[in-house]
């Protein structure tokens, strides 16, 4: 079965650091771009990050930019994203998504998506 | 910043004609992509660029593409159609994705 796991999440205080996890099952994960999508509670999507098969071309939400890595480990399937500085607009939950990079003009969309990860930043 | 803009709401009677607009300056240039998104789920893709259909997704399901404004159509809404539905496409320049405010379909 092709599977998206996310974890990782919890309450974090202002200016505070966490790093999420996403473990992928099911598939090819280096034949894959992958993403990072968030929603905050009764709001959109918002796009976060995407990252290429071999994790060589990275975007970032201009908006977020310097503050959230994303990294992948094909030997491992997963997928990371390291949070700095959170502050109280990144509460969401946080979702995996299997897709191309947005410069990648063939993109199919996001296929597949993990459950989610919430996260909380409040003092 | 670049935006694609849908309306915020959308009501139908079930058997009727949905139709769901996604407007941006780059969707001339990029694909399109559209998510359902019931309560408490995970969105789901039901069209990818711009028409394509992915397995298991309903024939009533569809898409087209005109200049700067996208459609979503769902012919013959059935009430397990009621979500909210979200539009996706990159900027000009394939530096960032983006997605639409959402649109909360009611079937009435």
């Amino acid at each position: 079965e092709v599977q998206l796991v996310e974890s990782g999440g919890g309450l974090v205080k202002p200016g505070g650091s966490l790093r999420l996890s996403c473990a992928a099952s099911g598939f090819t994960f280096s034949k894959y771009g992958m993403n990072w999508v968030r929603q905050a509670p009764g709001k959109g999507l918002e796009w976060v990050s995407s990252i290429s098969r071999s994790g060589g071309d990275i975007n970032y939400a201009g908006s977020l930019k310097g503050r959230f890595t994303i990294t992948r480990d094909n030997a491992k399937n997963s997928l990371e994203l390291q949070m700095n500085s959170l502050r109280a607009e990144d509460t969401a939950v946080y979702f995996c998504a299997r897709g191309a990079p947005p410069d990648y003009y063939d993109s199919s969309g996001f296929d597949i998506w993990g459950q989610g990860t919430m996260v909380t930043v409040s003092s | 910043s670049y935006e694609l803009t849908q309306p915020p709401s959308v009501s139908v009677s079930p058997g009727q004609t949905a139709r769901i607009t996604c407007s941006g300056d780059a969707l001339s240039k990029q694909y399109t992509h559209w998510y359902q998104q019931k309560p408490g789920q995970v969105p789901v893709l039901v069209i990818y660029k711009d028409s394509e259909r992915p397995s298991g997704i309903p024939e009533r399901f569809s898409g087209s593409s005109s200049g700067a404004t996208v459609t979503l159509t769902i012919g013959g809404v059935q009430a397990e159609d009621e979500a909210d539905y979200y539009c996706q496409s990159a900027d000009n320049s394939g530096s960032y994705w983006m997605f639409g405010g959402g649109t909360k379909l009611t079937v009435l």
